[in-house]
């Protein structure tokens, strides 16, 4: 089983309306989570993270976490065409007496006008 | 403006040769980290140092060097071991409070 897993899409959403991307993960030692947008060709960026159960709302951003069922989501709203790119999830996990980012292959997602 | 600057942005490796791989911070991070990106993949972790002239192998090290000489700098050399080079290489750097990790823009390695 992998640590972190993606569905890779491509997932195809309909300008305006919601885009929502899955994460799990299979190590119950993970403490942060994180969303990483990233354009083609380009380096990831850090969009959204959460490290407390529950919902975390960032403008048009929410992330939701659920550790009993190691199960992190982000949810886009009003999704414009610019948000069109693929979103990368990301664990953190202890590694040899420090942390390390694990992360999973990503989901290709496209905004259609 | 404080960032994260990996150099060149594109890279052309020689078969049987060693390149370096540039990556500085102006950050004042202690935390350094190299990912590779292969297409259609996410991250793998290849070497991180925690600490100026301490470093650790990641999942991926096998093929790769690295050095810590100063807290602002973190090169990574791709030596000739490493049979299968050609991915997108991140420099990330990690400050000592929360674990958000910010990438520099890459440098894209090609085997000709």
């Amino acid at each position: 089983q992998k640590e972190v897993e993606q569905n890779s899409g491509p997932l195809s959403v309909p300008e305006g309306a919601i885009a929502s991307l899955n994460c799990t993960y299979s190590d119950r030692g993970s403490q942060s989570f994180f969303w990483y947008r990233q354009y083609s060709g380009k380096s990831p960026e850090l969009i959204m993270f959460i490290y407390s159960n529950g919902d975390k709302e960032d403008g048009r951003f929410t992330a939701q976490l659920n550790k009993a069922s190691q199960y992190v989501s982000l949810l886009i709203r009003d999704s414009q065409p610019s948000d069109s790119a693929t979103y990368l999830c990301a664990v953190s996990l202890p590694f040899q007496g420090a942390q390390k980012l694990v992360f999973g292959q990503g989901t290709r997602l496209t905004i259609n006008p | 403006d404080g960032g994260i600057t990996q150099s060149p942005k594109y890279l052309f490796r020689k078969e049987g040769q060693n390149v370096t791989l540039s990556c500085e911070q102006n950050l004042n991070h202690d935390a350094m980290y190299w990912y590779r990106q292969d297409p259609g993949q996410g991250l793998r972790l290849i070497y991180y140092s925690q600490i100026v002239n301490d470093f650790q192998k990641g999942d991926i090290a096998e093929g790769y060097s690295v050095s810590r000489e100063k807290k602002e700098s973190f090169p990574l050399t791709v030596t000739s071991a490493q049979k299968n080079p050609t991915a997108f290489y991140l420099c990330a750097s990690q400050s000592g409070e929360g674990f958000q990790v910010g990438f520099g823009q890459g440098t894209r390695l090609t085997v000709v």
